[in-house]
């Protein structure tokens, strides 16, 4: 057990509507990170947060938008969703604000998988 | 823009018999590079975490090489076993941390 909570686990939803993804992190743990994984694609980093704010930005559309809670859980908002938005969207957290540290590994939830249809 | 490659895609290793793959990266702005093991059904889980170069690091079977002026990582494993099967992902971390695709180990009995 990574100590990272997704919820929910999976996702069933129509084009044009908005989802929201939860993410908390391991105890201890200031920065989170979102990444997609797509259909024969890796993982595509979207966004990180550290200590609630913005740290760093991927290539996140615009219809997506983050935030990380004071209690540091963060959210995942898919907005005007469409067929290919459909992934299993990864949540991981990591006690550093960036990668460098030795100590800093991340450590992942086990995904929300979205399907749009 | 960071591109994180790692080769081969696949490989197919007979049980007992030792392998390795490489992690390329950008080494402009590197800060640290981890390696990953993702088994099918379950969330990658981090094998090492290096940041020097010429950094060397083992656990168990596994090992992991950095060379950071070349820009790449080895991964190896040693007396390899069926529980070995999985994805293996290295990801290099600059102003953001990106992932190769990882290469898949099938381990053959």
């Amino acid at each position: 057990d990574s100590g990272v909570t997704q919820t929910p686990k999976h996702l069933i939803t129509a084009t044009g509507q908005r989802v929201t993804l939860r993410c908390s992190p391991r105890s201890g743990d200031l920065s989170v990170y979102w990444y997609q994984q797509s259909l024969d694609q890796g993982l595509q980093f979207l966004i990180q947060y550290y200590n609630g704010e913005e740290r760093a930005k991927g290539n996140i559309l615009e219809r997506f938008s983050a935030q990380q809670f004071p209690d540091l859980h963060s959210e995942l908002n898919l907005s005007s969703l469409e067929l290919g938005d459909s992934a299993l969207y990864f949540c991981a957290s990591s006690v550093a604000a960036g990668g460098g540290g030795e100590n800093s590994p991340l450590h992942f939830g086990n995904g929300t998988r979205l399907t749009v249809t | 823009i960071l591109n994180v490659e790692q080769s081969p895609q696949s490989l197919h290793v007979q049980e007992g018999d030792s392998t390795n793959f490489t992690c390329s990266f950008p080494s402009s702005n590197f800060y640290a590079l981890h390696w990953y093991r993702w088994e099918t059904a379950k969330s990658p889980e981090a094998l090492f975490v290096m940041t020097l170069n010429g950094d060397e690091k083992k656990k168990g079977r596994i090992s992991a090489t950095l060379n950071t002026k070349e820009g790449y990582s080895y991964l190896y494993i040693k007396g390899s076993q069926p529980e070995d099967s999985a994805t293996y992902l290295c990801a290099s971390a600059h102003d953001k941390i990106i992932f190769g695709k990882g290469t898949r180990l099938h381990i053959l009995p």
